[in-house]
């Protein structure tokens, strides 16, 4: 399956612990971009990727939040000092070019649960 | 924030029927873009209209939009139980983010 990877698919940590997410796009795919869903709600995006260069950050994303993707292939979320609020499902997308003509793939996501 | 909204937020329809869902967003946009989530396949892109196109078909799925009301609508037609799922409209301003409504949760009976 050459779609987007995401892991882990869970992830169960305990309030001010790190976490760290894994995801691995569409290998032709230049663009990567992180959201977070919380239940019953839509995905809300977080941070996006051309290449290795990060382009945009959302105010979601608090200074406990960093994002890379040291080589322009896969792409890490780390969260430090975990809090119950960063419970959600957290999803990676990918994009062969520009949103105005492309559409997203998306992960599977990794749920988080901070207990 | 949400840009838009779905209408309704819960759908049940019998097998075979008909299925229609309304999306309203607040500023212009670039495109909107309609997806599916369920467990099984998680969020799936289904069809992609352009700020000037009026309506697009794929498949059973039609999509409507209206610029000058700030709306879309989905249509399913002929549903099937593999329907069953949360759809959510999301929109493009041109700054490379999509930004998701809160969805509709449609049902299936068979």
């Amino acid at each position: 399956d050459t779609g987007v990877s995401q892991n882990p698919r869970h992830k169960i940590t305990k309030r001010g612990q790190n976490v760290t997410f894994r995801c691995d796009p569409i290998s032709e795919h230049n663009r990567l971009y992180w959201y977070r869903q919380t239940l019953g709600q839509g995905p809300e995006f977080l941070t996006y990727f051309q290449n290795e260069a990060q382009l945009e950050k959302s105010r979601l994303l608090s200074d406990r939040f960093s994002a890379e993707r040291p080589k322009g292939s896969f792409s890490t979320l780390e969260i430090q000092r975990t809090e119950q609020g960063d419970s959600a499902m957290y999803l990676c997308a990918s994009s062969q070019g520009q949103g105005a003509f492309y559409e997203q793939y998306f992960g599977p996501g990794t749920r988080l649960t901070v207990t | 924030s949400q840009q838009g909204e779905e209408d309704p937020q819960a759908l049940s329809i019998q097998e075979g029927e008909n299925a229609t869902m309304n999306c309203s967003y607040k500023t212009s946009i670039n495109n909107l873009q309609w997806y599916r989530q369920n467990s099984g396949r998680g969020l799936v892109h289904l069809i992609l209209i352009r700020s000037n196109e009026r309506e697009k078909h794929s498949g059973r799925l039609r999509v409507t939009l209206d610029t000058s009301k700030k709306s879309s609508s989905l249509l399913i037609t002929a549903s099937r139980a593999a329907d069953t799922a949360s759809y959510f409209c999301a929109t493009y301003f041109g700054n490379e983010k999509l930004t998701f409504g809160t969805g509709t949760r449609l049902t299936i009976i068979p």
